[in-house]
């Protein structure tokens, strides 16, 4: 059964700091790795992918793989109360099918 | 500006009464997604088309069926709800099925049974 993994939270930080979430996934074999933001209510919204290892930046947020590790994490800098959502780790199975975690609830207190 | 719409973004039904929910997307991608998602789950892959081929997940209940006429269009159609069938139901896309390509996902449609 492949699976992927997310500490459930809440994870809660103050603004202005760091968030850093992670996700680690069991199949070895996968090649790619989305996050998707979720408001209260709200449908998934893709904000970042990474298919090699190393780091990836994209304005406040960057994306770290780590394929030896099986290990993916998303740091958001500068972290604002409207980042607060539940963060969703996603890796790409062999075809094209999303094997999601459960989402990792962020809240950034003012 | 391209996107996934689906209708109605809530919907309540009686316990046993058939219920059909749509999604259109103006991306023109291949692949068109249903998902379940509960209160605090990962979204449920129900099953996808490829263009006009159907693929459904092997856990998917026979009371969901799905209908894709064109390239824009694909349907959710639960035969008999139950109550257990309240959920979020995500539609989504992409390019194509293949390991790599995004999914994007429509704003969902909140399914109440009563």
């Amino acid at each position: 059964q492949k699976e992927v993994e997310q500490n459930s939270g809440p994870l809660s930080v103050p603004e202005g700091a760091i968030a850093s979430l992670n996700c680690t996934y069991s199949d070895r074999g996968s090649q790619s790795f989305f996050w998707y933001r979720q408001y209260s209510g709200k449908s998934p919204e893709l904000i970042m992918f990474i298919y090699s290892n190393g780091d990836k930046e994209d304005g406040r947020f960057t994306a770290q793989l780590n394929k030896a590790s099986q290990y993916v994490s998303l740091l958001i800098r500068d972290s604002q109360p409207s980042d607060s959502a539940t963060y969703l780790c996603a890796v790409g199975g062999s075809q094209g099918n999303l094997i999601f975690g459960k989402g990792t609830k962020l809240s950034v207190k003012p | 500006d391209a996107m996934v719409i689906q209708n109605p973004r809530y919907q309540v039904t009686q316990f046993g009464k058939p219920v059909t929910l749509s999604c259109s997307q103006t991306l023109n991608h291949n692949v068109m997604y249903w998902y379940q998602q509960k209160s605090s789950q990962a979204p449920k892959l129900l099953f996808h088309y490829y263009d006009k081929d159907f693929n459904n997940e092997a856990d998917t209940p026979d009371n969901f069926q799905s209908r894709r006429p064109n390239t824009s269009f694909c349907f959710l159609d639960i035969r008999s709800p139950g109550l257990g069938d309240a959920a979020m139901y995500l539609c989504a896309t992409s390019r194509e099925y293949l390991a790599g390509y995004e999914q994007y996902f429509g704003p969902g449609t909140r399914l109440t049974v009563t």
